[in-house]
């Protein structure tokens, strides 16, 4: 079985500040792992996935993920917080194309001034 | 872009009725599936659906739910009998099938349903 486990369920930060959302994963086979987000009153948009043939692995804008194997970890980073990155943004783990998304609980993340 | 559409928006119920919520899946899509979000907790899978059949379920996808997918572009929940615990925003997605590494779903907006 595998699990998605996200420490913190709010951050905030300030607009211009680093981003960094944690991600740790569980699973029994090599994972295929993802970080969603959703905007207020939105559906699940994709934002990058790890697909094994890089540990760095480059989203839609401007944030990144490093596959970490021996820390068990996917965390999200963006260099540079824009007001728009406002949102809630998931963690979800795979085992096996087209098999089922495990999300974790969820980091809403708040932008200030 | 193609996108995944769901319809309704918000349904509102009575507790026992029956409800059906549909879902167009991006057109050459293989798979779909139905996820649902109680208000404040995480994301979690229901079923999925692929070649006409069900591929995987979860223990929550009990007698009380079914799939279908009735013509060549729709693909439906149907809750037979809502309870109140029903409440949640579900989410419909789908995925191309792509061999070799992890397929992207792509989710639609959700249907809220409440249950009153």
């Amino acid at each position: 079985a595998q699990s998605v486990t996200q420490l913190g369920s709010h951050v905030s930060v300030s607009e211009g500040a680093l981003v960094l959302l944690r991600c740790n994963y569980s699973s029994s086979v090599p994972p295929y792992l993802f970080w969603y987000v959703q905007y207020p009153n939105q559906g699940l948009q994709l934002l990058l996935k790890y697909t094994s043939a890089a540990t760095l692995v480059k989203g839609i804008n401007g944030f990144e993920a490093e596959f970490k194997k021996s820390e068990t970890s996917f965390h999200l980073t963006k260099p540079s917080a824009h007001m728009s990155d406002a949102a809630e943004y998931f963690c979800a783990v795979s085992v096996s194309t087209a098999s089922k998304l495990t999300f974790g609980t969820g980091t809403r993340l708040q932008v200030t001034l | 872009e193609p996108e995944v559409t769901q319809t309704p928006s918000h349904q509102v119920t009575q507790m026992g009725q029956e409800v059906i919520l549909r879902c167009v899946p991006i057109s050459n899509h293989l798979y779909f599936y139905w996820y649902r979000q109680i208000l404040g907790q995480k994301v979690e899978f229901l079923v999925s659906f692929y070649n006409n059949e069900i591929s995987e379920k979860s223990e929550i996808f009990d007698d009380q739910f079914s799939v279908e997918r009735p013509d060549g572009s729709n693909f439906t929940l149907k809750i037979r009998s809502t309870k109140l615990e029903d409440s949640a925003m579900y989410f419909c997605a789908s995925s191309p099938g792509l061999a070799g590494g992890p397929d992207t779903q792509y989710f639609g907006p959700g249907t809220r349903l409440t249950v009153l």
